[in-house]
Order: C-alpha cells, then sequence, then structure tokens
C-alpha cells in the first residue's frame, strides 16, 4: 500500500538547469498537489489538479509547470532552475475536495 | 488567502509534559487538520474537525474545534521522544475552492530527556 510516491528524493542542479519532479498515488483520488516548504514559511501550494487533464496555479506558481496526464499522475517541472528554488517540495492527493489530504515523503532540492 | 496563525512557533519540553498549541484565523473554517511532520518526511494526518465545538481525541493527542469556527487547539498530554517534530494545522475556510486548504507555518516540538 503504497499511497503517495514521490521521485526523486534527493537532487542538487545548477543555475539554469531543468527537472521533473514525479509523483504517484494508488488511493483513485482525484485532487492532486505540489507544495513547497521553506524554514518559517510552512506549505505552501505551487500548483493543484482537481481531475486527469485538469491543472491550475496555486500561491507561488512562478517558475513551474505541471501536467496531470493520468489521473494517477502529476508532474511538477522546473525549466531553468533558480537557487531560489531551492527548496523541499511535497506532493498531495485527497480523494474529493481539498480537506484531508494526504502527503508523499519530498523531494529535496538544491539549486547551486 | 486566508491568514492562519499557528503558535507556539516551537517549544523545549521536558518528556512527560503536557503540551498545547493553537492556530487561529482571520476567517471562519469549515474543516480544521492537524497534521504531524517527522524529520525527513512528509506531514501525516492526526486529527481532522468537521464541527464548531467538536473535540476528538487520538491517543495522547486531542484536538478542538473553536465554536467561533476561526480557532483550533491540539493537546498532547505525556508527552515522549517519539513526539518530536513539526505540527501543522490546516483549515479549510467556507467557500474555498480546490486550493482552499490553508497550512500553519507550524509549530516545532523539541523534548528534551
Amino acid at each position: 500500500n503504497a499511497g503517495v510516491t514521490q521521485t526523486p528524493k534527493f537532487r542538487v542542479l545548477k543555475t539554469g538547469q531543468s527537472m521533473t519532479l514525479l509523483c504517484a498515488q494508488d488511493m483513485n483520488h482525484e485532487y492532486m498537489y505540489w507544495y513547497r516548504q521553506d524554514p518559517g514559511m510552512g506549505l505552501r501550494l505551487i500548483h493543484y489538479s482537481v481531475g486527469e487533464g485538469t491543472t491550475a496555479k496555486g500561491e507561488v506558481p512562478d517558475g513551474y509547470n505541471v501536467s496531470r496526464l493520468k489521473k494517477q499522475n502529476f508532474l511538477l517541472g522546473l525549466e531553468s532552475a533558480a537557487p531560489s528554488q531551492t527548496s523541499v517540495y511535497f506532493c498531495a492527493s485527497s480523494y474529493l475536495g481539498p480537506n484531508i489530504q494526504y502527503f508523499g515523503a519530498g523531494t529535496r532540492l538544491s539549486v547551486l | 488567502g486566508q491568514q492562519l496563525n499557528q503558535s507556539p512557533q516551537s517549544m523545549f519540553i521536558q518528556e512527560g509534559e503536557d503540551v498545547s498549541m493553537n492556530c487561529t484565523s482571520s476567517s471562519i473554517f469549515n474543516t480544521w487538520l492537524w497534521y504531524k511532520q517527522d524529520p525527513g518526511e512528509g506531514p501525516v494526518l492526526l486529527i481532522a474537525l468537521y464541527k464548531a465545538g467538536e473535540l476528538t481525541s487520538n491517543g495522547r493527542l486531542t484536538a478542538q474545534f473553536g465554536i467561533t469556527r476561526k480557532d483550533s487547539f491540539l493537546n498532547i498530554s505525556a508527552s515522549i521522544p517519539s513526539d518530536v517534530g513539526i505540527y501543522f494545522c490546516a483549515g479549510q475556510y467556507s467557500g474555498g475552492g480546490a486550493d482552499g486548504l490553508t497550512f500553519g507555518k507550524g509549530t516545532h516540538l523539541i523534548i528534551q530527556p
């Protein structure tokens, strides 16, 4: 029973490089979310999806893109990484609506 | 976005002590959630509250949904070393859309043996 799985767990990028973070959930949840967590800032919503083929911007979407081609997967892309994007990224999913969300273990990204 | 204030920011306590933390909102919430995040892991749901005045327990943890619907508190009784972590409150406000879950900035709990 995997729940929400994020890959990779760690990554180091150079400024300007691109990468994609993958989130997969096996709970048949409709809603999926990407957050970033920075010291003293709590969890901030980057983008979210209310179903396959849909995406929407959250609180801090600049510099990120997302895609939800399959219901179980939600991808977060960084086209040109910047040091300000050094953070811990969490994916979450919920069955219907934004109340109880289940989180992955996180991806720790450093941009040098 | 909605404002949600969580306090205290951090707590240094002795093993065996009781712990209390709270969250307050500038808006009315219709759901309050409490999560715990262990070091190096993602947040895990502890307690969910759906009605004003609701008091819910999960082992040594007790949480309440404030009568005004603008606050919630979490108590931990007889703390043990594995209680160490960051505790987040989260609230869903009335009329909120799919992005309508707001998180507090967390309370860091540190337990000294």
